[in-house]
């Protein structure tokens, strides 16, 4: 059984920086391409960002609300991936869920953390 | 950016009835080269993770009752709840991936009447 487990979520002033974690199991983490998608409260959902295998080049690709504040990353050995977010807004407050990515969407999500940017 | 827009953006069904709800795209998203739809559709029931029920606009998830089809071709689809159930009480996305960034539907939220 595919289990994607978020931490990392919590308050954080405007302008202030959080790492969120992903810790995957019962997936072969290697060659998923790994994707964030967030929600704010009562809304719908948004694709964040993704990287790819390293078999298919590790390249990231981000939305373009967060391109060049947020970085997504993974670490192989360790089957997490990593959504690193700085300069943050009060846009940003959602609730951030961990997906696998394949070629049919994005088929196993987790439980999700949620971020709170205020002051 | 391909923009994906649902109707209704909520729909009351009685228990047993038939739901439907439809989905748009900005632009075409079938694939030529192998005739597939890049189209799925989630399944968001209260307090929890969304959850993927079909993909290539008509091939349900494992697991996912009958009672759900989808439908459509190029840039319009549809989500059949046949007979609706009351676990079947949530909101519905659809999204497509035919390209980056991959974009979803405002949702439609499906209650009982």
């Amino acid at each position: 059984e595919v289990q994607l487990v978020e931490s990392g979520g919590g308050l954080v002033k405007p302008g202030g920086s959080l790492r969120l974690s992903c810790a995957a199991s019962g997936v072969t983490f290697t060659n998923a391409w790994m994707s964030w998608v967030r929600q704010a409260p009562g809304k719908g959902l948004e694709w964040v960002g993704r990287v790819k295998s390293e078999a298919d080049g590790g390249t990231t690709d981000y939305a373009a609300p967060v391109k060049g504040r947020f970085t997504v990353s993974r670490d192989d050995s360790k089957n997490t991936l990593y959504l690193q977010m700085d300069s943050l807004g009060t846009e940003d407050t959602a609730v951030y869920f961990c997906t696998t990515e394949h070629s049919i969407g994005f088929d196993h999500w987790g439980q999700g953390t949620l971020v709170t940017v205020s002051s | 950016d391909i923009v994906m827009t649902q109707s209704p953006d909520s729909l009351a069904v009685s228990l047993g009835e038939r739901a439907t709800i439809n989905c748009k795209s900005s632009q075409n998203i079938l694939y030529s080269s192998n005739n597939k739809n890049y189209l799925a559709w989630y399944q968001q029931k209260p307090g929890q993770s969304p959850k993927l029920i079909i993909s290539w606009a008509s091939i349900r998830d494992s697991g996912v009752p009958d009672r759900f089809s989808g439908s459509g071709s190029g840039t319009d689809f549809t989500l059949t709840i046949s007979s609706l159930q009351a676990e079947d009480v949530a909101v519905y996305y659809c999204q497509q991936y035919f390209s980056t960034p991959q974009t979803f539907g405002q949702g439609t939220k499906v209650e009982i009447k």
